[in-house]
């Protein structure tokens, strides 16, 4: 099962509200990254994080690391209706890729 | 841009059938991964390869799915019989390398199964 967790599973926001996702760990990470999965379409790498409290920005997203490498989130200003779609994280643990259950973006017009 | 192959794209089986997937990933990367996400999920591993050797297939349910990487390039996926709780995407994925350091996966369009 799942040992990465994110929250929320869903957020519906007005076009131009800001949108947060998060991820826990109860173990430490070697690093974390996170994907974009459009609807019907494949995860999309976007960044990744190893660092302890690296703080990344790309355009209106940016992605935080925790201190003790345990949490990440993923915060994108003034959201746009090209935002929708699926952000996970997804956690290292040793060779293996761990991925959260993501977070459903949807954005209203 | 280099992508990921996979086919088919979309697979509709009867239960106990088998099946299988193909995927060629991107030139030149030695680590490649199967993955199967079930609707509403994220991608859980089922098999990583580095070159033609498995270097985790914990997650595999061995009784019935196979994957093999023969020559280090391409890899197929089997399921021998397909049970109903198989339906899934089933992503292929490709890196330059494994290990913790850097290793940006790129992933296929992915296979849609349905088992009826």
């Amino acid at each position: 099962g799942q040992q990465v967790m994110q929250i929320p599973q869903y957020q519906h926001v007005q076009e131009g509200e800001d949108f947060t996702t998060y991820c826990n760990s109860s173990t430490t990470l070697s690093n974390i990254q996170w994907y974009k999965q459009r609807p019907g379409g494949h995860p999309v790498f976007l960044i990744q994080l190893v660092k302890s409290g690296e703080v990344k920005k790309q355009k209106r997203l940016t992605f935080q690391f925790g201190e003790a490498k345990k949490n990440s989130s993923l915060h994108i200003t003034a959201t746009q209706t090209t935002d929708v779609g699926t952000y996970f994280c997804a956690g290292r643990r040793g060779n293996k890729l761990v991925f959260g259950a993501g977070t459903i973006l949807r954005v209203k017009s | 841009e280099a992508e990921v192959a996979q086919s088919p794209r979309y697979k509709i089986t009867e239960k106990s059938q088998a099946v299988a997937f193909w995927c060629d990933p991107i030139s030149g990367h030695a680590t490649l991964y199967w993955y199967r996400q079930i609707l509403g999920q994220g991608p859980e591993l089922l098999v990583q390869f580095q070159d033609e050797s498995v270097v985790d297939d914990s997650q595999l349910p061995k009784d019935r799915f196979s994957a093999e990487r023969l020559k280090g390039v391409d890899s197929t996926l089997k399921i021998q019989p397909a049970e109903l709780g198989d339906s899934a995407m089933y992503l292929c994925a490709s890196s330059l390398r494994g290990g913790s350091g850097l290793n940006t996966q790129y992933f296929g369009p992915g296979t849609r199964l349905t088992v009826l």
